[in-house]
């Protein structure tokens, strides 16, 4: 069993709904959760990052995280076309490895 | 700011041929990171070096590849003799303080072993 765990999708969705992305863990020492954004040929890029439990928005953006339930999740309100990527969770337990899910593929559909 | 520089951006190259990833990382950023993305495995770390030092390499998969850093603005990493298997994305990173949630990514190398 991989220690991260991320549905690969692909997820299409129209523009303007919500869309939720989730990931599950095994590990209950990750203390640090983050959410990457990556473009087609490019490299990933940091969006969002939380500590602990608890949620964290930034505009459109809100992170998730539940760690009774090893489960984080990241929702995208009002939904664009640029929005459209691979979207990785990565977590780790404060030091510099990161753990990464191997992406989900959303496409929203203007 | 250039952002994290990486070299060749496509290669490909024959089985049993040696093959030379180049990075160069953000200038102040003393933390440099080396990943692999496939499709089945995702972004693995392979080795990490911190203040040109190697940290950790146990992700590096098998003694055909290797990576040094001999300065500050330059990383290399070598596989030889390269195998099919090797195919994928290679991505540097860089951070200050290695702390790993301020990680700045590379556009990588897609690598493409026949």
């Amino acid at each position: 069993q991989k220690e991260v765990e991320q549905d690969p999708g692909p997820l299409s969705v129209p523009e303007g709904a919500i869309v939720s992305l989730n990931c599950t863990y095994s590990n209950s020492a990750f203390q640090y959760f983050m959410w990457y954004r990556q473009y087609s040929r490019k490299g990933p890029e940091l969006l969002m990052y939380t500590y602990s439990s608890g949620n964290k928005e930034d505009g459109r953006f809100t992170a998730q995280v539940d760690k009774s339930s090893k489960y984080i999740s990241l929702f995208i309100r009002d939904s664009q076309p640029s929005d459209s990527a691979t979207y990785l969770c990565a977590m780790n337990f404060g030091n510099e490895k990161l753990t990464f899910g191997t992406g989900t593929r959303l496409t929203i559909i203007p | 700011d250039a952002g994290v520089i990486q070299s060749p951006r496509h290669e490909v190259t024959e089985m049993g041929q040696e093959v030379t990833l180049r990075c160069k990382p953000i200038s102040g950023h003393n933390s440099l990171f080396w990943y692999r993305q496939t499709m089945m495995r995702g972004l693995e770390l392979l080795i990490y070096f911190n203040n040109n030092v190697p940290i950790d390499d146990s992700g590096m998969p098998e003694d055909r590849f290797s990576a040094k850093m001999p300065n500050a603005s330059f990383s290399t990493l070598k596989i030889q003799p390269s195998e099919p298997r090797d195919s994928a994305v290679y991505f540097c990173a860089s951070s200050l303080d290695g702390q790993a949630r301020t990680q700045y990514f590379g556009p990588g190398t897609r690598l493409l072993v026949l």
